[in-house]
């Protein structure tokens, strides 16, 4: 069956480094890749997404890769803030017929940015 | 303005009830969904329904059946509540069926005693 692994589950990291997450999976080829932001209480909230042909996404201080080959994804967060405290979410689009996809996320990555 | 909204924000109730969450969009999106995210958070689509087509994850058990009196609305009506069934219910709709950015709602958590 699909797997998706974000490896960790909690990241700590001092303000203004960069945050790397990173997202694997298996037994799946995902043509394309989403992250989501969820803050506590709260739904997820959509980032980058990236097609099986993008080596690499940038959104202002956001930078997504996506290696086909090695069936991976990592999200950076350059000069990271407190702000940018909250759990991360990646998720495949799988296909579930009828021109429908479905979207299967991993566990998240708590992520604290601590000042 | 709220995208995605959802009624009520937390919901508790006894085994063997049947309650009903509302979700409604003003997005004009044409699909809407239901997840389920339980105490480890794991998120898990449960539906993806648009106004040709509903899409089942055959983990969900039939007492879980989403209701849309519209494109705007796509309610979830649960029977004979479970303990298992404790976690939060997140709403979300997306353009089209296809490729696209989802919008969340703010979720429902649903306590059964």
């Amino acid at each position: 069956s699909q797997k998706i692994e974000q490896n960790s589950e909690a990241l700590n990291i001092q303000e203004g480094k960069t945050a790397t997450l990173t997202c694997n999976y298996t037994n799946y080829s995902p043509a394309y890749l989403q992250w989501y932001r969820q803050d506590p209480g709260r739904g997820p909230v959509f980032l980058l997404l990236i097609r099986e042909n993008e080596k690499e996404k940038r959104k202002e201080r956001l930078k997504v890769t996506f290696d086909t080959t090695l069936k991976q994804s990592l999200f950076h967060i350059t000069a990271s803030q407190p702000a940018d405290s909250a759990t991360y979410l990646c998720a495949l689009d799988m296909y579930s017929g009828a021109g429908s996809y479905q979207l299967t996320f991993g566990k998240g990555t708590k992520l604290s940015v601590i000042p | 303005d709220t995208a995605v909204s959802q009624t009520p924000k937390y919901l508790v109730t006894q085994m063997g009830n049947d309650k009903s969450i509302k979700c409604e969009q003003n997005l004009g999106h044409d699909t809407m969904y239901w997840y389920k995210q339980d105490s480890k958070k794991f998120l898990k689509i449960m539906f993806s329904y648009n106004n040709k087509e509903l899409i089942i994850n055959e983990t969900v058990p039939n007492r879980f059946s989403p209701k849309s009196p519209d494109k705007a609305h796509l309610n979830l009506h649960i029977n004979s509540l479970e303990l298992g069934d404790s976690a939060v219910y997140f709403c979300a709709s997306s353009h089209s069926g296809g490729i696209d950015t989802q919008y969340f709602g703010p979720g429902t958590r649903l306590t059964v005693l």
